[in-house]
């Protein structure tokens, strides 16, 4: 079946550490999402890809990078620059943007 | 800018009680609406959608219908059961790139 799987389900960073969260889907959709998802809160734009080897940044990308370098893979590398990354963070794709989105099951990180 | 505002929970109802969940939405050209759900620890899941001004979108029971004229997008169910429990997200999207989400609505259902 197709889908989005995204790992690992738990993460734990230390301080100072870049950690790097994967998300591949094999729905050969174009463009592909990351957004971040805090308690009792809605989720915000990290960065967007439309077409491999290119990207946008989001609402909240300071402290993140990401990559496109296949169609079917979008990984999201929180760096040590992000002050606080604890957070569930969720991978989308969608075909075009009025066919909605389909997403993986999340990340969820933490700072120890 | 552009903003989805969902009516705010969290929302308690008893077994079969009858579900309105809000939704407006201001946005420029001619958005695509849905509603996704969100269960514990869990990714979103589509809900529903609609791409036209008076389509009805509809799933499990779920039902919301595309008001132009008012900019709403109300999620809507007549008979709520335990297994409703969960995050309901309303979300717009305009040809653009990306979405704009609702800060989303826990809803309750007690046996």
């Amino acid at each position: 079946d197709g889908g989005i799987t995204q790992s690992p389900k738990y993460l734990f960073r230390k301080e100072g550490q870049n950690v790097t969260l994967s998300c591949e889907q094999n729905l050969n959709h174009d463009a592909m999402y990351w957004y971040r998802q805090d308690p009792g809160q809605g989720l915000r734009l990290i960065y967007y890809s439309q077409i491999v080897n290119d990207f946008q940044k989001g609402d909240i990308a300071e402290g993140y990078s990401v990559s496109r370098e296949k169609k079917e893979s979008f990984p999201l590398t929180v760096t040590s620059a992000q002050k606080n990354p604890t957070a569930f963070y969720l991978c989308a794709s969608s075909i075009a943007d009025l066919y909605g989105y389909t997403f993986g099951s999340g990340t969820r990180l933490t700072v120890v | 800018g552009d903003s989805v505002t969902q009516m705010e929970g969290p929302v308690t109802l008893s077994e079969e009680a009858f579900l309105t969940i809000n939704c407006t939405y201001t946005a420029t050209g001619y958005p695509s609406l849905f509603w996704y759900v969100q269960y514990p620890g869990e990714g979103l899941q589509l809900l529903l959608k609609a791409t036209k001004a008076d389509d009805k979108g509809s799933n499990k029971g779920f039902e919301a219908t595309y008001r132009k004229e008012t900019t709403s997008f109300h999620l809507e169910k007549g008979s709520v059961q335990v297994s409703d429990s969960a995050v309901y997200f309303c979300v717009y999207n305009t040809n653009a790139g990306k979405s704009t989400f609702g800060d989303g609505t826990t809803l309750t259902v007690k046996p």
